[in-house]
């Protein structure tokens, strides 16, 4: 079955530890996205990636960085210099919009909490 | 910069009634996509419709249906013949046709929706 899959999903990170959410797609897409989720909001844009070993800071990229070594990861690390972490984190995918793609195909999430 | 407000924190509907959802948005772009997604208590965020700009015609997917108002920057969401598993988070979305840009979604907050049987 085509998707994505994000792990884990739950995560507890103590503060000052920097913590890496796993985001991997079958679905043969150029492009991938991580997305923040707090509680009365909508979702907003962390990085994307359009292409493998290229990626572009999203609205809140500030405490966060990502790689993008595969077509198929695109991890996430949340590091100690993002000062309030928890929240619900989203990974999406899409073909590139330059080949007539725009629908963002979304993971099931992480929930990240900083005890 | 593009924004999308979506007025309504919360709706409720009876089962099998009909429910609209409002979404406005801002931009000085004449060519772009909007999208309604659902995040049911799973929290899966799934595409329900979508509109391309450039289309006159309203976008219409079994009971869902949009009415967009291109002039008005206004892109509502009417849900048919409501039923228990229509409850959900319902996001509205933007996203530019053009431009290094055209890879970013922008959300509204949302709009609960409760269905009451």
């Amino acid at each position: 079955d085509g998707g994505i899959t994000q792990s884990p999903k739950y995560l507890f990170r103590k503060e000052g530890q920097n913590v890496t959410l796993s985001c991997e797609q079958n679905l043969n897409h150029d492009a991938m996205y991580w997305y923040r989720q707090d509680p009365g909001q909508g979702l907003r844009l962390i990085y994307y990636s359009q292409i493998v070993n290229d990626f572009q800071k999203g609205d809140i990229a500030e405490g966060y960085s990502v790689s993008r070594e595969k077509k198929e990861s695109f991890p996430l690390t949340v590091t100690s210099a993002q000062k309030n972490p928890t929240a619900f984190y989203l990974c999406a995918s899409s073909t590139s919009p330059g080949q007539g793609g725009n629908e963002q195909f979304f993971g099931p999430g992480t929930r990240l909490t900083v005890l | 910069a593009q924004t999308v407000t979506q007025s309504q924190p919360e709706m409720s509907v009876q089962e099998a009634e009909t429910v609209t959802l409002s979404c406005t948005y801002d931009t000085s772009e004449s060519d772009y996509y909007l999208f309604w997604y659902k995040q049911p208590p799973s929290r899966q965020m799934i595409l329900v419709i979508r509109q391309e700009a450039y289309k006159q015609q309203n976008a219409t997917e079994n009971r869902f249906s949009v009415n967009f108002q291109k002039a008005a920057k206004s892109f509502s969401l009417k849900i048919s013949d409501s039923q228990l598993g229509d409850a959900a988070m319902y996001f509205c979305a933007y996203r530019s046709a053009w431009g290094g840009s055209n890879y970013k979604l922008t959300f509204g907050k949302g709009t609960l929706l409760t269905v009451n049987p």
